[in-house]
């Protein structure tokens, strides 16, 4: 066990609709990560989020957003849902200092099918 | 931008051999951190080694260790006295000093009894 919470695990939709997927992240991390993994591919970053700000974007499409709220649970919406947008959506959270390095840990993922 | 590359999608051992699953990397930094994650088929992504850059030692976690080549940007994982938990998916991950991570495509590893 990770220590990162997602719900929920599963989630089956319709074209055209709007989902939120919620994470907690490991106790004292104020990094929070999303991930999409699509069927057999590798994980494609999302965003990131630190202590409520974004911090870096990645291959994310403008249907999709993130926030992170004063708990550091974060919240990723996808809306006008597309038949390619079912995936496996992991959320990943780390520490962070003035080091670096901090390697993320990955929450059990949240499986989205839209039908 | 940082790439991480995995040139091999799938690879198979025999059960109690060893493998060895390769990984290079572009990069123009030289402080920044290597990592092997390991995905089951329950999709869960669990850590496997870290390795830090400036250190020159291979980092080592039981049956898993790296072979970490700096000047060829390099970070292969060897897996030994291979056992059938350990047939997943496995991502080579490159992290900067910013926390910016880039995995690899993976390779698929099957284990043979």
């Amino acid at each position: 066990d990770s220590g990162v919470t997602q719900t929920p695990k599963h989630l089956i939709t319709a074209t055209g609709q709007r989902v939120t997927l919620r994470c907690s992240p490991r106790s004292g991390d104020l990094s929070v990560y999303w991930y999409q993994q699509s069927l057999d591919q590798g994980l494609q970053f999302l965003i990131q989020y630190y202590n409520g700000e974004e911090r870096a974007k990645g291959n994310i499409l403008e249907r999709f957003s993130a926030q992170q709220f004063p708990d550091l649970h974060s919240e990723l919406n996808l809306s006008s849902l597309e038949l390619g947008d079912s995936a496996l959506y992991f959320c990943a959270s780390s520490a962070t200092g003035t080091s670096g390095g901090y390697e993320q840990f990955f929450g059990p993922g949240t499986r989205l099918t839209v039908l | 931008a940082q790439t991480v590359t995995q040139s091999q999608p799938e690879m198979s051992v025999q059960e109690a051999e060893t493998v060895t699953l390769s990984c290079t990397y572009d990069t123009s930094e030289s402080d920044y951190y290597l990592f092997w994650y390991k995905q089951p088929p329950s999709r869960q992504m669990i850590l496997v080694i870290r390795q830090e850059a400036y250190k020159q030692q291979n980092a080592t976690e039981n049956r898993f260790s790296v072979n970490f080549q700096k000047a060829a940007k390099s970070f292969s994982l060897k897996i030994s006295d291979s056992q059938l938990g350990d047939a997943a998916m496995y991502f080579c991950a490159y992290l900067d000093k910013f926390n910016d991570m880039r995995f690899g495509a993976g390779t698929r590893l099957t284990v043979k009894p």
